[in-house]
Formats: structure tokens, sequence, C-alpha cells
């Protein structure tokens, strides 16, 4: 089986760094997935990490710690666009990919 | 190639009446993907197709709920005598499936409205 766990809710300033994290229990784990999702859109893929450590992408950047289950989704700059939802979901190898029930960040002015 | 398409956008339908949706993936994308969506939740998973070969199907899903990829290129979901629950948005995505790394690319997603 497989579960996930993130903050439901994340409120942070324009301009500011925030951390959205991310615990998970999957067998046979290979890499860790964070996708964005504006209200009334499709979910889109943002980054994945299959080592342990820090990748970067812009503003952006994911972490993973394979030995903590654990990973979270740094965003830095934040912009009034950055307010979505964001769902990590852990890659199995061939089995499928499922979701949590994400982080809805807001950013205020 | 223009991306995960899905048809229709939008369906309004009386309780107890069929309806099928169509998704055609990215060509080359060999996995597909059906989620559902409702208000505040993440995407729930609802079956998966490797090609053509139906791989898994969501144990929570009622038998009213049928999927297929015939030829392993476009795919249908059909939900058969329709409940007010069915309301919610409906997504496709599809993926270059990879041992350790699979990106999904979703739909714009079919929204469900059961009256």
């Amino acid at each position: 089986g497989q579960s996930l766990e993130q903050p439901s809710e994340v409120t942070a300033v324009e301009g500011a760094i925030v951390q959205i994290n991310c615990t998970y229990q999957t067998s046979g784990f290979y890499g860790l997935s964070w996708y964005q999702q504006h209200d009334g859109g499709a979910p889109t893929f943002l980054s994945y990490n299959a080592l342990d450590g820090l990748e970067e992408t812009g503003r952006f950047s994911s972490f993973l710690s394979r030995s903590d289950s654990y990973g979270y989704l740094l965003l830095q700059e934040l912009q009034m666009k950055d307010s979505a939802s964001y769902f990590c979901a852990p890659s199995a190898g061939y089995q499928k990919v499922t979701f949590g029930t994400g982080t809805k960040l807001q950013v205020i002015p | 190639d223009t991306g995960v398409s899905q048809d229709p956008r939008h369906k309004i339908t009386k309780r107890g009446q069929n309806v099928t949706f169509r998704c055609d993936p990215i060509s080359e994308h060999n996995r597909l993907y059906w989620y559902r969506q409702t208000l505040g939740q993440g995407p729930e998973f609802l079956t998966y197709f490797q090609n053509e070969a139906q791989l898994e199907k969501s144990r929570l899903l009622s038998d009213r709920f049928s999927a297929e990829r015939p030829k392993g290129s476009f795919s249908t979901l059909e939900i058969q005598r329709t409940e007010q629950g069915d309301s919610a948005m409906y997504l496709c995505a599809s993926s270059l499936s990879n041992a350790t790394n699979e990106k999904l690319f979703f739909g714009s997603g079919t929204q469900l409205s059961v009256l």
C-alpha cells in the first residue's frame, strides 16, 4: 500500500520563501514527483527527485531524503501566481501513480 | 503534438443516464490514466492502461464504471446509470512509462454534473 502526508494549507507572503513537506510510505520506491494545480486547471509536472539531495529549477527546488521517506518543495521569491495546490507523488517502479490530498498554497500581498 | 485532449469539456446529464468520455493521449505515450477529482481533493485514481492492457482498476470503483483503450491509443471512460455522487472532474493523463521516472501529462478534464 501507499500513504502520503502533506499539510493541507499553507499561507505565505509575496516575495517570501515557503516549504511544503511530504512524507510517504510506499513499497518499491523509486523517486518523488511534484505537481502544481491551479484552481480550475489540470495538474502540471514540476519536478522529480530520484536521488537524495536538492534539485533546483528556477525559483522552485525539490528535496528528497530516501532514508527518512521525506521530501519537500521549496518555492522562493513567491509570486501571486504561485497560489495553487501542490501534490507530491511517489514513483514505485511500474506501479500506478497516486496522489494525496495535496497542499493548498495561498500567497498574500 | 497538442498534448492530452479530452472530450467533452463539460457534460450535464440526468441521474440514471449513461455517459462516455474520450481521452486522446500524447501519441508516443504508452501509459494512460483516468482520475476523478472533486473540490478540495487530490486526483483519485480510477484505472490505468499500459498500451491496450488495463493494468489496474480501483477497488473503490463500482461496476458502473468501465474503461477501454482498444488499440493502445485513445481511451474511453463510460459511466452507466449515473448518480449524483458521480459529479466530479474526470482527468486523463498519459506518460511514457519508465522504471525510474514517470512524468504525467494531464488533459484539461471533463467536468461532469449529474442532476
